[in-house]
């Protein structure tokens, strides 16, 4: 069973820089997992930030950013704002299937 | 403006079944591939199926194959889940999402809770 892992929590300071992670159990996350990344916030949809690694709805702030760092996929929030406190998800593909990881409880405090 | 709205969820009994619908509009829902994906409470999302844009493939998270099987009308814009034998870890609220191939998935229907339960 493939399991997708990523942070249960982060704590960041308004205006600072934190990097959530997202590691998949077979192995290296690569550009042909096409990770996406979502925030959800209790009680709403969740909402789309990056697709395939690294690319930006139009929606998307320009202080979030996505790479591959390290074998992982990677978000980057840059300035964080007190509104991105909430649950982030890093989705991965697996050659018809999708798995997302256990999310990540980020707090701005 | 792209629109994606479930319904269908309610209480039903562990060994039922139900019916989820997701009804789209502001695209060519024709285009997109289509995805359900649930959140038991105090849970993390889950991914659970998938449909090519046309209805030739589907795809299934293990936990729920054999048991739930996705479906589309592209003549009336609406995605389905039919969910059979459910039980209480099925318990969740189920949102439809849109995808294009395999790398994107951006848009997101609000939701619909289903509670399996006696």
């Amino acid at each position: 069973q493939t399991v997708v892992t990523q942070e249960p929590s982060l704590t960041v300071s308004p205006g600072g820089t934190v990097t959530l992670t997202c590691a998949s159990s077979t192995g290296a996350v690569t550009s042909g997992y096409y990770p996406n990344w979502f925030q959800h916030k209790p009680g709403q949809a969740p909402r789309a930030l990056i697709f395939s690694t690294s690319n930006k709805h139009s929606w998307t702030p320009a202080r979030f950013s996505g790479s591959l760092l390290g074998g992982k996929a990677a978000l980057t929030l840059s300035g964080v704002q007190p509104e991105d406190e909430a649950e982030y998800y890093c989705l991965l593909y697996y050659g018809g299937a999708w798995v997302f990881g256990g999310g990540t409880k980020l707090t701005v405090l | 403006e792209v629109q994606l709205v479930e319904s269908g969820g309610g209480l039903v009994q562990p060994g039922g079944s139900l019916r989820l619908s997701c009804a789209a509009s502001g695209f060519t829902f024709s285009d997109c591939w289509m995805h359900w994906v649930r959140q038991a409470p105090g849970k993390g999302l889950v991914w659970v199926s998938r449909i090519h844009s046309d209805g030739s493939s589907t795809a299934y998270a293990d936990s729920v194959k054999g048991r739930f099987t996705i479906s589309r009308d592209n003549d009336k814009n609406t995605l389905y889940l039919q969910m059979n034998s459910l039980r209480a870890d099925d318990t969740a609220v189920y949102y439809c999402a849109r995808g294009y191939g395999s790398g994107l998935v951006d848009y997101w229907g609000q939701g619909t809770l289903v509670t399996v339960s006696s």
